[in-house]
């Protein structure tokens, strides 16, 4: 069964103090792993895509890494407005008359401290 | 600012009432979605119009039907809803179904149901 598993459900760092959240994944085929953050009452805003193992992508504090069974987000030196719901979803490849589409984790709540 | 609208932000309503949903897409994409995120569950997929014809319907309760009127707009209306069907809706878009396109999200209609 495909599935997604994020970890941990909850981190909570202090300014500057750098982490990195999981995405471990479980899937027939990937076409792509997506990662969005999500502020309170907001929906998911698009941070990246990796679509093949050793991929990378940054993004300001942010950078994004593939293999064959996980993903991680390396955040470096966060700040207070990082705080957010980080969320991992991974695309399948379509098969036959089936529409690829997203499988979501529960998502990471990062809390960051002045 | 998203390229995807929707409205109303918030929705109260009883057990018996109708009401509806909207979502607007600027993007010029060919595909919506509806998602339904309740708490401490991921994300999950409701329906998919692709060129306004609906794709897939993952096995959702009838009391929710989807209107796909054009590429740009996208309704869900709601009767007879339980309370356990209050969450947080969701609508995305992307260019195509196929393909390695990005899916883009509106802020979401937090739904009550009391």
């Amino acid at each position: 069964e495909d599935q997604v598993t994020q970890s941990p459900e909850a981190l909570r760092l202090q300014e500057g103090e750098s982490s990195s959240l999981n995405c471990s994944y479980t899937v027939s085929g990937l076409r792509g792993l997506f990662w969005y953050r999500q502020d309170p009452g907001k929906g998911p805003e698009f941070l990246f895509t990796l679509y093949s193992a050793g991929e990378e992508k940054e993004k300001e504090r942010l950078k994004a890494t593939l293999t064959k069974k996980e993903s991680f987000l390396h955040i470096t030196a966060p700040k207070p407005e990082d705080s957010a719901t980080y969320l991992c979803a991974v695309q399948r490849v379509n098969y036959g008359g089936s529409q690829g589409n997203l499988i979501f984790g529960k998502g990471t709540k990062l809390s960051v401290k002045p | 600012e998203t390229g995807v609208t929707q409205t109303p932000r918030h929705l109260v309503m009883g057990m018996t009432n109708k009401k509806s949903l909207k979502c607007e897409q600027h993007l010029g994409h060919n595909a919506m979605y509806w998602y339904k995120q309740s708490a401490k569950k991921p994300l999950e997929l409701m329906f998919v119009y692709n060129f306004k014809e609906q794709t897939e319907n993952n096995s959702v309760p009838s009391r929710f039907s989807p209107e796909c009127p054009n590429s740009s707009h996208l309704f869900l209306h709601l009767h007879t809803l339980q309370p356990e069907d209050s969450a947080l809706y969701l609508c995305a878009s992307s260019q195509s179904l196929g393909g390695y396109d990005t899916i883009y999200f509106g802020e979401g209609s937090w739904l009550t149901v009391v």
